[in-house]
């Protein structure tokens, strides 16, 4: 069964809107999370590392006051993604790994922003 | 992160076994091999990882030259829910920190039936 469960798996929204994807280890616990974004037809892009009880570590060029990530248990990492535009629109991923154990990933979040 | 190259795509025929390769030349001594694989519309899942020596699962094998420059993933049977992007990443050993992984382009596999 999944060990990362990833929610909404789809939201279509108007533009302006804030949304917010949680990502859940469900039988590890995950000081670490990370966030992806894909667009389509291409690669996963590392958007940023999630620390329970830290600031977030954002990789160059992402915004972090769009992305907001928070990590306040070793089970649930969430992603608010602010003020949505169209652009934004893409497929979100996170993923959560037992420290040196292969990271399991969550199913995404296709979001659409109209 | 060392860079891998993978061909962009492959084809197989159902129930043949299908061979990917990948090239890391300048994989260091201390970095993993790990293959994951995305279907559509999902997120990424783990298939395999090795440091020197071949590796089985129940999913795949995995085969490391000799000097580590080259490996290939083998999947003894393709099924027609193997048609997926299969990608080859170096890991450096985290020494108990969980590291994030660096995805290239991958190869896509259509699997013929």
């Amino acid at each position: 069964g999944a060990v990362v469960s990833q929610h909404p798996s789809r939201v279509i929204c108007k533009s302006g809107t804030s949304v917010k994807i949680e990502c859940r280890s469900l039988d590890f616990q995950a000081t670490t999370m990370f966030w992806y974004r894909q667009f389509p037809k291409q690669s996963l892009m590392l958007m940023a590392t999630s620390n329970e009880g830290s600031k977030a570590t954002y990789e160059q060029g992402v915004e972090k006051d769009k992305f907001l990530i928070n990590h306040a248990s070793l089970t649930l990492s969430t992603l608010t993604v602010t003020s949505a535009h169209p652009e934004d629109s893409s497929f979100y991923i996170c993923s959560a790994g037992d420290g040196d154990q292969p990271q399991h990933f969550g199913d995404g979040t296709r979001l659409s922003i109209l | 992160d060392a860079k891998t190259t993978q061909p962009n795509s492959m084809e197989s025929n159902e129930e043949e076994p299908v061979h990917l390769p990948c090239n890391h030349s300048t994989i260091s001594g201390t970095d993993y091999i790990h293959w994951y694989r995305q279907l559509p519309s999902q997120g990424p899942e783990y298939v395999i990882h090795g440091l020197t020596s071949n590796v089985n699962n129940r999913m795949a094998s995995l085969a490391i030259a000799e000097d580590r420059k080259s490996s290939t993933l083998i999947l003894h049977r393709a099924t027609l829910r193997d048609a997926a992007v299969y990608y080859c990443i170096l890991r450096e050993e985290s020494l108990g920190s969980a590291r994030q992984l660096t995805f290239g382009s991958g190869t896509q596999l259509t699997v013929l039936p």
